[in-house]
């Protein structure tokens, strides 16, 4: 059974900081990874999208790797501002247009 | 771009009552899913519908239904509403063409207050 683990629960950094929010997962047959945004009380927003045979993606300040070997992927944020404060959740696809299994998130606070 | 509309956006029900929530996927995307988010907690996975026929079942409720349309609109059905069906409801859209695994879209929600 596919268990996805975000590491830490939350995290707290100033301003400026590059910070790393870490997932697991425990079956490495995954067709992709992806993480996601959400502000309190809204919907999920796209940010990465790992295909099972890359190993990263970059869009602005944010970097996300993938090792299917490990079970590991990571969301490096460059340069943290406040505005990056919110939860991260990565979630893993197990197979084509099956579901998609979340981790419990990672709540993030950039202090001014 | 056209985004996932979900509606209603809000939806307040009493104990036993039954309510629907409708989800319009992205224009071209042929798979739909459904997922529940409590407070403080990770979104559950419910259902989902491939190319309008049921692709996996995850912690659906015996008294929840849903169905995707012709047109790839999906519905869920709630029936006999308990005071612990109060959640954040999410559709998400993606397209799966052959082996290639879409990326996931999801609406703004549909919060469901039961008194």
């Amino acid at each position: 059974k596919q268990e996805v683990t975000q590491i830490p629960a939350a995290l707290s950094v100033p301003e400026g900081e590059n910070l790393v929010l870490n997932c697991s997962f425990t079956d490495s047959a995954i067709y992709n990874l992806q993480w996601f945004r959400q502000d309190p009380g809204k919907g999920l927003t796209s940010l990465l999208l790992i295909q099972s045979s890359q190993r990263e993606q970059t869009s602005g300040r944010l970097n996300a790797s993938l090792d299917k070997s490990s079970g590991r992927s990571t969301l490096y944020i460059a340069a943290s501002q406040p505005g990056d404060s919110a939860t991260y959740l990565c979630a893993v696809l197990i197979s084509s247009a099956s579901k998609i299994i979340f981790g419990s998130g990672t709540r993030l606070s950039i202090r001014p | 771009a056209a985004g996932v509309i979900q509606s209603p956006r809000h939806l307040i029900k009493e104990k036993r009552e039954t309510a629907t929530l409708k989800c319009y996927p992205i224009p071209r995307h042929d798979t739909v899913y459904w997922y529940q988010q409590g407070p403080g907690q990770d979104p559950q996975f419910l259902i989902s519908f491939y190319e309008k026929m049921q692709s996996d079942k995850g912690s659906i409720p015996d008294r929840f239904s849903a169905q995707q349309f012709s047109d790839y609109h999906s519905e869920l059905n709630m029936s006999s509403l308990e005071l612990g069906d109060s959640a954040l409801y999410f559709c998400a859209s993606s397209l799966n063409s052959g082996r290639a695994a879409g990326e996931l879209f999801f609406g703004e929600g549909s919060r469901l207050t039961v008194l």
